[in-house]
Parts: structure tokens; sequence; C-alpha cells
């Protein structure tokens, strides 16, 4: 069974302090990863996924196949970052079903 | 191009009474999902349409959910009777391929 999780609910830091929201997930073949975000009174949104190779509004992610974890980083957070950020999961097999984790609330202080 | 709409966008109903919301996706977009977050857990997946057919309803949650994709346009799903547990937000995605979701705003369902 697909599993993902998301250790944090909430997680605080100042403007430009480095943040990394923490996914882990459990599948026994060869998974997509996707970060997902949802900002205030705002649609969720696609952010990144990790076939991509790409930055987002500086953010990166790794996928880690030995640590079974991919999770997201940013090296200076700003502001605007503060949302809901859901880590996800599909499969070759799944026909793009998503699974994904409970989310973590970030939260960027002035 | 326009986004994935969803209506009502807040819904409060009595239990028991019956509830429709409906989501129309990006045209052209073959592939149709429903979600739903319920207060505190994670969005978990109900269903995928191809065009008009049903690809996998293995995440809906009992006989009382009724979804239907009328000439592979829009989706209705519809809830009847309505409990307290039904109570979430319920978003719809579509795509053109399996990647690469679009997400409509979601629809808020209060069951009292």
């Amino acid at each position: 069974a697909q599993r993902v999780t998301q250790p944090e609910k909430l997680l605080s830091v100042f403007k430009g302090a480095p943040v990394e929201l923490k996914c882990n997930y459990s599948y026994s073949g060869s998974p997509e990863l996707f970060w997902y975000v949802q900002y205030s009174r705002q649609r969720l949104q696609l952010l990144l996924r990790h076939i991509s190779r790409e930055s987002i509004k500086g953010f990166t992610a790794d996928l880690n196949k030995g640590e079974t974890s991919f999770h997201l980083k940013k090296p200076f957070a700003q502001e605007e970052d503060s949302a809901m950020y859901y880590c996800a999961l599909t499969s070759g097999t799944s026909y793009g079903k998503l699974t994904f984790g409970q989310g973590t609330i970030l939260t960027v202080h002035p | 191009e326009a986004g994935v709409t969803q209506f009502p966008s807040h819904s409060v109903i009595e239990k028991g009474q019956t509830v429709t919301l409906r989501c129309d996706p990006i045209s052209g977009h073959d592939n149709l999902y429903w979600y739903r977050r319920v207060m505190g857990k994670e969005i978990k997946f109900l269903l995928h349409f191809v065009k008009e057919s049903k690809q996998d309803e293995s995440g809906m949650p009992n006989n009382r959910f009724l979804a239907e994709r009328t000439g592979g346009t829009y989706s209705t799903l519809k809830v009847q009777p309505a409990e307290l547990e039904d109570s979430g937000v319920y978003f719809c995605a579509s795509s053109q391929d399996i990647r690469g979701y679009t997400f409509g705003s979601g629809t808020r369902l209060t069951v009292v």
C-alpha cells in the first residue's frame, strides 16, 4: 500500500532562515513524488515534482530512494511562502491517483 | 484557459438531506478526479473518471455517494442521505494525462 507521511503539522521559521519540510513515503515500486501548495484563499497547486528536477520559487526537493524521503527545502524563507504544503505520491499503475500526506502548515514570521 | 470550476463553494445541509456537488474540468481534459479532505485528516482520493467512464472508484466511502460524468464533460458528486461525517472539503481535479493535475477551489460541505 502507498503511504505518505509528513511528520510536522506546523512549522514556523523567521524570514531569511532555511526551511525544510519533511516527507517520507512507503511504496514498493517506483513512485512519482510531488509537492503541492495551498496559499490562503487559493486553490491547491503543484509546486514541483521530482522528475522535473527543477527549482520553483526557490524550493527544491530531492528524491532519496534509500531513505524513502522527498524533503522540500528552501535556503531563505520568505513571508509569502507561508502556506499549507502537501507531499503526494503516485505510481505508474495508479493512473494518476494521488496519495497525500497530512500536510504541513508553514508560517514564516517577519 | 479556464481553470477547473467547482460549485457551490460552500454548502450547509442538515443530516439526511441530499447535496450535489458539481465540477467543470478544463476543456479537453479526459481525466477527472474527486478528492476529499475531512477535518484534521489528509486529502483522500475518491474516484477517477476517464471521459465518462469510472476508471477507479476505490476511494468512494459507501453507497451514499454517487458520481457521474455526463458525456465526459462536467461531473457531479451526489451525497444522499448526508451524514455528519461527510463534512469536509471536496476537491475536483482534471488532467490531460496522468501528470499535471489542475485542482478546483473545492466545495466546503458542512452537514449539521
